[in-house]
């Protein structure tokens, strides 16, 4: 069965430095998106994006974030300049059409840890 | 704003026991509502849907909207339903976000 991967499942980095995180989305899903969670707290939205541009973005997702889809099949989310709050376990979704109703299929997570 | 409260951080019950895992949301419209699950060490995974009305290994849910709740029940629980289970709303109107409660962590003792 097809499944959302993410690499790496771990990473360490420095304050101020920037990090990418990747994502293979189901193969033949055209919705994309983030979540994020901050040890012992909800799990919450950052994007979505949809025909190679972002359809929603939450109050979190501010100018040191990005996405992308360089190459038709990975998705990334960059943060250009890490802070020690960026600490989180990172979520990579997909599903093939949009709306309410659809089933969100969630990626393994990054565990990303800002020293 | 929408929000989901699940009140019970951690909810522990007996094998052959009823559970109910608690949801509240509030929201101005008209929700769609699902629980998603967490075993351990695998990803989060889509447990039932309200509008599918569905059975899931056992596992019903029945949106009450005078209430505002969405809570989670299972006659007989099983020691393989333990795992995090989070509550979770969307909208014809924010789009496909997914806002998600806090999650219950269930403990199903043998």
């Amino acid at each position: 069965e097809p499944e959302v991967t993410q690499t790496p499942s771990h990473q360490v980095t420095q304050m101020g430095q920037e990090v990418i995180l990747r994502c293979v989305p189901i193969s033949n899903h055209l919705y994309f998106y983030w979540y994020r969670q901050i040890l012992g707290q909800k799990v919450e939205f950052l994007v979505s994006f949809y025909n190679n541009e972002i359809s929603e973005k939450s109050e979190i997702f501010d100018d040191q974030f990005s996405v992308e889809r360089p190459d038709g099949s990975n998705f990334t989310l960059k943060i250009r300049s890490t802070k020690l709050e960026d600490s989180a376990m990172y979520f990579c979704a997909s599903t093939f059409s949009g709306g309410p109703y659809n089933e969100q299929f969630f990626g393994p997570g990054t565990r990303l840890t800002v020293l | 704003a929408q929000r989901v409260t699940q009140p019970e951080k951690l909810l522990s019950v007996f094998k052959g026991a009823p559970v109910e895992l608690k949801c509240n949301y509030s929201y101005s419209g008209s929700p769609e509502l699902f629980w998603y699950v967490q075993y351990s060490r695998q990803r989060l995974q889509l447990l039932l849907r309200h509008i599918s009305r569905e059975s899931i290994k056992g596992f019903t849910a029945d949106l009450n909207k005078g209430e505002t709740s969405f809570h989670l029940k299972k006659p007989f629980a099983q020691e393989e339903d333990s795992a995090m289970y989070y509550c979770a709303l969307t909208s014809q109107t924010s789009g496909s976000r997914l806002t998600f409660g806090e999650g219950t962590q269930l403990t199903v003792n043998p």
